[in-house]
């Protein structure tokens, strides 16, 4: 299976302040036949499912404010918050597909400081 | 808007068996692929298992091959996990979710999840 590892497991940041979570695959999850990393983030709060945040490493699900973004390739890919907001306190997820075993990160509590 | 009702959760005892069930509805259901993800109390998502929008080809998590068995009806838009031999491990809440695509792909839609608990 392939593992995903998310760095940090919880992460403080303040109020209008950049937060950035790392992912990394254990194997590439990038399909060279079409060029897409198969790689997706999430975000949930207490008492939710989790909500799609980010598909493809890097598009943005319809809806999701432009302050989340997504990056990388391959192994190793970054969600970034670019100016936290207090309604972004969730615990966030990382997603692979590119296996019929799909398999997540263990998460990344976001919370403010 | 799309909605996915789970229902069919509860207590059981060890050994015993489940079925859930997820009603679909406002997509066409049988173009996607569904699957379920749980998440023990306190813990991370785990994903169950998977089936293609035809119901031609499923997937499971090596935890739960040979005991559960993902189904679904497209004449009656729902999706199913018939769960046999439970154990403690597979107390969770089960969410059912929909595929962005016919494929494996990521999931754009989950349900409010329905609490299983396996205990004695």
């Amino acid at each position: 299976d392939i593992v995903m590892t998310q760095s940090p497991d919880s992460l403080a940041v303040s109020l209008g302040e950049r937060a950035t979570i790392s992912c990394k695959s254990s194997q590439s999850v990038l399909f060279t036949s079409n060029n897409k990393n198969y790689l997706a983030w999430y975000q949930q709060k207490p008492g939710q499912p989790p909500k799609l945040l980010i598909y493809w490493a890097s598009t943005r699900e319809s809806g999701v404010p432009d302050r989340f973004s997504g990056s990388g390739s391959g192994t190793d890919f970054t969600l970034t918050i670019s100016s936290l907001q207090a309604e972004d306190v969730a615990v966030y997820y990382c997603q692979q597909h590119y296996s019929s075993q799909i398999t997540f990160g263990q998460g990344t509590r976001l919370e403010i400081k | 808007e799309v909605q996915l009702l789970e229902s069919g959760g509860g207590f059981v005892q060890p050994g015993g068996s489940l079925r859930l069930s997820c009603a679909a509805s406002e997509f066409t259901f049988s173009s996607y692929a569904m699957s379920w993800v749980r998440q023990a109390p306190g813990k991370g998502l785990e994903w169950v298992s998977s089936i293609r929008g035809s119901g031609g080809a499923t997937y499971y998590a090596d935890s739960v091959k040979g005991r559960f068995t993902i189904s679904r009806d497209n004449s009656k838009n729902s999706l199913y996990l018939q769960m046999d031999i439970l154990r403690a491990e597979d107390t969770a809440v089960y969410y059912c979710a929909k595929g962005v695509g016919s494929g494996i792909y990521s999931f754009d839609y989950w349900g409010q999840g329905t609490l299983v608990t396996v205990s004695s």
